[in-house]
């Protein structure tokens, strides 16, 4: 069944440093597709990067990037030189490729950065 | 620029009521997705649509109906409310897959409180 997992309720960085917020996810298709998503205070959700199952390179969109281990399941975000806007939950997300859309959520990572 | 938009932004139903939020989008997307946001639980899945005429269950399909008439509109409604579904709504939508990893547009959310 399809499963994510971000383990960590709570992340506190230090301005400009980097930080690195996992997520794993469990699937038995061989295709899929994996997004993450900030949620700012304000509430609206806001795409960030996305990475698919046979994508060779990991994805990049600026401060951000994906570091995709297919063996191991997991996608963790790398947000580098953290701002004070940083701040914010972040969710990890799954949609299976096969003929469908179905994309699931995980629990998600509040992300404290500290001046 | 409307996007993805959601009425009512805000409710206050008694238990047992029933009404239905409304999702509308602008951006001719096939896909289209009904969300439920609770604290500590991320978003979960509730009902999506691959297509006019085609709805699916999701995580948490209970005590909710969908139905998908045309591809702009996507209302969730509510049968009998209870106060386990207080909580945040989200509508959301995307192109097809075929495209990559094409990421959802969300609405603002219905805060919906059952008393």
């Amino acid at each position: 069944a399809q499963k994510i997992t971000q383990t960590q309720p709570g992340m506190f960085v230090q301005e400009k440093e980097a930080v690195t917020l996992d997520c794993t996810y469990d699937t038995s298709d061989p295709s899929y597709g994996l997004f993450w998503y900030k949620q700012p205070s304000s509430g609206e959700m806001i795409f960030l990067i996305y990475q698919g199952s046979y994508d060779q390179q990991n994805a990049t969109e600026g401060r951000y990037s994906l570091n995709f281990q297919k063996a191991r399941k997991s996608a963790n975000l790398v947000i580098s030189a953290s701002q004070l806007g940083d701040s914010a939950m972040y969710f990890c997300a799954m949609r299976e490729g096969s003929g469908g859309f179905k994309t699931i959520f995980g629990a998600g990572t509040r992300l404290f950065v500290k001046a | 620029n409307a996007g993805v938009t959601q009425t009512p932004k805000f409710q206050v139903l008694k238990t047992g009521q029933s009404m239905t939020l409304q999702c509308a989008q602008d951006m001719n997307h096939e896909y289209m997705s009904w969300y439920r946001q609770d604290p500590g639980m991320g978003l979960r899945l509730i009902h999506y649509s691959v297509g006019a005429g085609i709805t699916d269950q999701g995580e948490v399909p209970n005590g909710y109906n969908v139905s998908r008439s045309t591809t702009e509109d996507f209302p969730l409604r509510l049968l009998s409310a209870a106060p386990s579904q207080t909580s945040v709504y989200f509508c959301a939508s995307s192109q097809a897959l075929g495209q990559g990893g094409q990421p959802q547009h969300f609405g603002d959310g219905t805060r919906l409180s059952i008393l």
